[in-house]
């Protein structure tokens, strides 16, 4: 397998419950990242991720929570979700080391909070 | 403040018809700047890129832009657009030193046969 893999595709869950979303990436890449996708608004970074240390959070709030055990996978824990957090999650990665190099991105996967 | 201004919401041209697509930026750094599109139900895959030299990259699929500093643009261009090439398209622009890029909020370009 090759590129960005990203599961499920699609996720419907309730406010109460934890969910998580997962991304991999056969890319041999140092930095991963976490996307969120609104209809009419720009993508927002959550989080980046550098050999599997979080250089970045957005300001995301605390419901969501990653987790980078080793550079290629990524997951994205959530719990008590708001129906404002349906969006697309899209998971990237990159050469990383500070470089604003080219982002590789999986298909992302479709979230709604009912 | 650091963004990105892609004006138009949606576009529609003709199959084999020129296209442009615009793109403005405020950025402190010497920006780098990148073009993206997205099909439906897909991730965001790079069309061309710019960090610096020849302002006029060329990209995959046709597909050019212009890095014009004095009016802070990244214009995307195709001279002869295919139906195949509907889909959303994202400008965003990074700096040296920092992962972080700031995307547009797209365009989106429907084609008419």
């Amino acid at each position: 397998e090759t590129g960005v893999t990203q599961t499920p595709r699609h996720l419907v869950m309730g406010m109460t419950n934890k969910k998580s979303l997962k991304c991999e990436q056969h890319l041999g890449h140092n930095a991963m990242y976490w996307y969120k996708q609104s209809a009419k608004k720009p993508l927002e970074l959550m989080f980046v991720y550098n050999f599997k240390e979080q250089t970045e959070n957005n300001s995301v709030p605390s419901r969501f929570s990653p987790e980078c055990p080793n550079s290629s996978h990524l997951f994205l824990h959530l719990h008590t979700l708001q129906p404002e957090d349906s969006a697309l999650y899209l998971c990237a990665s990159s050469q990383g080391a500070g470089l604003p190099g080219e982002l590789f991105f999986g298909e992302g996967s479709r979230l709604t909070v009912l | 403040a650091q963004s990105v201004t892609q004006p138009d919401i949606h576009i529609t041209v003709s199959e084999g018809a020129s296209l442009e697509l615009r793109c403005n930026y405020s950025y402190g750094a010497t920006p780098y700047l990148f073009w993206y599109v997205q099909s439906p139900g897909q991730g965001l895959q790079l069309l061309l890129k710019y960090f610096s030299g020849d302002t006029l990259v060329q990209g995959i699929k046709g597909f050019e832009a212009e890095f014009k500093r004095s009016q802070s643009s990244f214009n995307l261009r195709k001279p002869s657009v295919h139906w195949s090439d509907a889909a959303e398209y994202f400008c965003a622009v990074g700096a040296k030193n920092t992962d972080k890029l700031i995307f547009g909020t797209g365009t989106r370009l429907q084609v008419f046969p």
